[in-house]
């Protein structure tokens, strides 16, 4: 069975940066473009970042864009966000979820469980 | 780029059927079947219940199906069970050089 395994997520001040880490397990990672998900506490679910299989295109949600960076190392099933300039309203838990896709934006088939950031002083 | 316009909340009683609209524009839902549907029940990670527009994933029962119209995209549960109480979102592909986006979400509640 697919695993997402997300890690990476605390406490922040406002302004400082943090990166997110999603482990991928029991696929063939480098061949699906993946993305990045968050849900703020109690609020709907916003899409954040894509990326695609081999890390070539990248697209951002116009609340990230300038300060999110997404990427990904096919040689250790890893998916990465690195979050700088962080702000109040970046609170929320962060998902990685896998496209049907290698490239673009079809569906998200797998989802991790998680990983929780606060951007509190 | 806006969110997809979804109802606040959908009631049934069991057995009923009910439907979730999904309103976008020409650049999104009417564009493109690369419409999506997600259950999310509380606390739980979301699971995808429906992709290109009405293509059901294995395991996912029958009782949901999906549709679009325009621009306006639409997921239906027949036979309304008490598990199916939750939380729903659309989402779909854009044109928009940020690539998707989610719907507001909508809460089924079974009465």
């Amino acid at each position: 069975q697919v695993q997402l395994v997300e890690s990476g997520g605390g406490v922040v001040q406002p302004g400082r940066s943090l990166r997110l880490s999603c482990a991928a397990s029991r696929f063939t990672f480098r061949s699906y473009a993946m993305h990045w998900v968050r849900q703020a506490p109690g609020k709907g679910l916003e899409w954040v970042a894509v990326i695609s299989f081999d890390g070539n295109n990248k697209y951002y949600a116009d609340s990230v864009k300038g300060r999110f960076t997404i990427s990904r190392d096919n040689s250790k099933n890893t998916l990465y966000l690195q979050m700088n300039s962080l702000r109040a309203e970046d609170t929320a838990m962060y998902y990685c979820a896998r496209d049907m896709a290698a490239t673009g934006y079809r569906s998200f088939d797998y989802w991790g469980q998680g990983t929780l950031v606060t951007v509190s002083s | 780029q806006s969110a997809l316009t979804q109802p606040a909340s959908v009631s049934g009683s069991p057995g009923q059927s009910i439907t979730i609209s999904c309103t976008g524009t020409s650049s999104d839902v009417g564009g493109y079947n690369y419409v999506s549907w997600y259950q999310q029940h509380p606390g739980k990670v979301p699971k995808l219940m429906i992709y290109d527009v009405s293509n059901r994933p294995s395991g996912v029962s029958n009782r949901f199906s999906g549709s679009k119209s325009g621009n306006t995209a639409s997921l239906t549960i027949s036979g309304l069970q008490a598990e199916d109480e939750a939380d729903y979102y659309c989402s779909s592909y854009t044109s928009n050089i940020t690539l998707g986006v989610f719907g507001t979400g909508t809460k089924v509640t079974v009465l």
